[in-house]
């Protein structure tokens, strides 16, 4: 069975300064990993995937995140983060491509930008 | 771009009523999914449909029922509601292997 492992509920970060969402997982098998931003009020929006390729993923609104398979890590990064970027930010993983059955999420972690 | 559609926003219910939660989706996606969202538990996958009249339990199933009669539109209904299913709901769809799209998502409280 997979599982998701978002480390922190809560990120506090100044506006203009970098930040690091941490995301780790367990799965047997070969796995496809996202993140998902969620705005207040909203739907979730997907921010980037790992389905193969490069283990360096761009997504949108400047975010990028590296899947690490020996460290089973898929940590999200934004260099430089705006008042803008406050969400609630989930990590989710799947065995199959993530649309066969569905994700399995992490509880999420609600970064918070300071002025 | 997708759109995925919960027909409300809020609802209201009381406790042992029987309550119908609507998604449709316009982008003739097989997959269609519902979640539900819980401060300090993320997202659990309640049910999901691969193709018309098909259904599948994920991990929280219980208390839950599901229709798909058109490949559009997902049901998921509690056939007498409680307290405890009181959260935020979150329908998805998907084409084959894509990624998920969502929902706004329908707040639910069963008095």
């Amino acid at each position: 069975a997979q599982s998701v492992t978002q480390l922190d509920s809560q990120v506090p970060v100044f506006e203009e300064a970098p930040v690091e969402l941490r995301c780790n997982y367990s799965s047997s098998v070969s796995v496809y990993l996202f993140w998902y931003v969620q705005y207040p009020n909203q739907g979730l929006q997907l921010l980037l995937k790992y389905l193969s390729g490069s283990t360096l993923v761009k997504g949108i609104n400047g975010f990028e995140a590296e899947f690490n398979k020996s460290q089973t890590s898929f940590h999200l990064r934004k260099p430089s983060v705006h008042i803008s970027d406050t969400a609630e930010y989930f990590c989710a993983v799947s065995d199959g491509g993530g649309g066969a059955d569905g994700l399995t999420f992490g509880k999420g972690t609600h970064l918070i930008i300071q002025p | 771009d997708v759109k995925v559609t919960q027909s409300s926003r809020y609802l209201v219910k009381r406790t042992g009523e029987k309550v119908f939660l609507e998604c449709v989706q316009d982008m003739d996606h097989e997959n269609m999914f519902w979640y539900r969202q819980d401060p300090g538990l993320g997202l659990r996958l309640i049910y999901f449909s691969y193709d018309v009249k098909m259904k599948e339990k994920g991990d929280i199933p219980e208390g839950y029922s599901v229709s798909r009669e058109k490949k559009e539109r997902f049901s998921l209904i509690l056939e007498s509601a409680s307290t405890n299913q009181t959260s935020m709901y979150l329908c998805a769809s998907s084409l084959r292997s894509s990624p998920l799209h969502f929902g706004n998502g329908t707040r639910l409280t069963v008095t």
